[in-house]
């Protein structure tokens, strides 16, 4: 099946410092890229997405980056705050057979903000 | 409006059992789909319904089963319990067609699985 790598699976920052997951993908016909976050103990959110007609979006201090030749994105987190500690997961919609699509995810990165 | 509901929280069974987990996604949404969480391995794509049709099926022994009603709430169903099996079972509703439309995934809080 398709897959989506993500890396590193641990990363822990100082309070203000910028934060990086890079994600990879196998597919080059997938065209929809979020990202969720999920705290401790909580269900997981979607924080940004990007569609392959985009190569950058940013909300904020968070921003992801998508380069569909090299088939990898990015989650970029500016001045990163105790309360960005959690599991972040990147995923990728691939498509299955005529219309039907297929969301997978990475196995997630724990992000640790130490003040 | 009230979240994707899940019950039960938690469940504790012993290998062998069968046991079925509850969905029930946001008012007004069709869609519904399952992952598996476990420790390291993120989330597993178990199936998805749409219309009460499964649309799409993860690479999941045939144990695993679902199905969705006209209200749009979702079982599945897990026969012969194994030690691996232990794991978070979130389920995630989207308003329209779901993975097919690209949507955004709303996640219940999960149904811990326990098999001892």
């Amino acid at each position: 099946g398709e897959n989506v790598e993500q890396h590193p699976s641990t990363l822990s920052v100082q309070e203000g410092d910028s934060a990086v997951i890079k994600c990879t993908y196998s597919d080059s016909a997938s065209n929809y890229f979020p990202w969720y976050k999920q705290e401790l103990g909580k269900r997981p959110q979607l924080i940004i997405d990007i569609r392959s007609n985009v190569g950058e979006k940013k909300d904020q201090r968070i921003a992801v980056t998508l380069n569909k030749t090299a088939k990898h994105f990015s989650l970029h987190i500016t001045e990163t705050q105790p309360e960005d500690s959690a599991v972040y997961f990147c995923a990728a919609s691939f498509l299955i057979s005529g219309s039907a699509r297929q969301l997978t995810f990475g196995s997630g990165t724990q992000l640790t903000v130490l003040p | 409006k009230a979240g994707v509901t899940q019950t039960p929280r938690y469940l504790i069974k012993t290998r062998g059992q069968q046991v079925t987990l509850s969905c029930s996604p946001i008012s007004g949404h069709r869609s519904v789909s399952w992952y598996q969480q476990t420790p390291g391995q993120g989330l597993q794509f178990l199936f998805e319904y749409f219309s009460e049709t499964q649309r799409n099926k993860g690479n999941f022994p045939g144990r695993f089963s679902g199905r969705q009603f006209s209200n749009s709430r979702s079982e599945m169903n897990v026969s012969t319990l194994e030690l691996g099996d232990s794991a978070l079972y979130l389920c995630a509703s989207s308003l329209g067609q779901g993975a097919a439309t690209n949507e955004k995934l709303f996640f219940g809080s999960g149904t811990q699985l326990s098999v001892l």
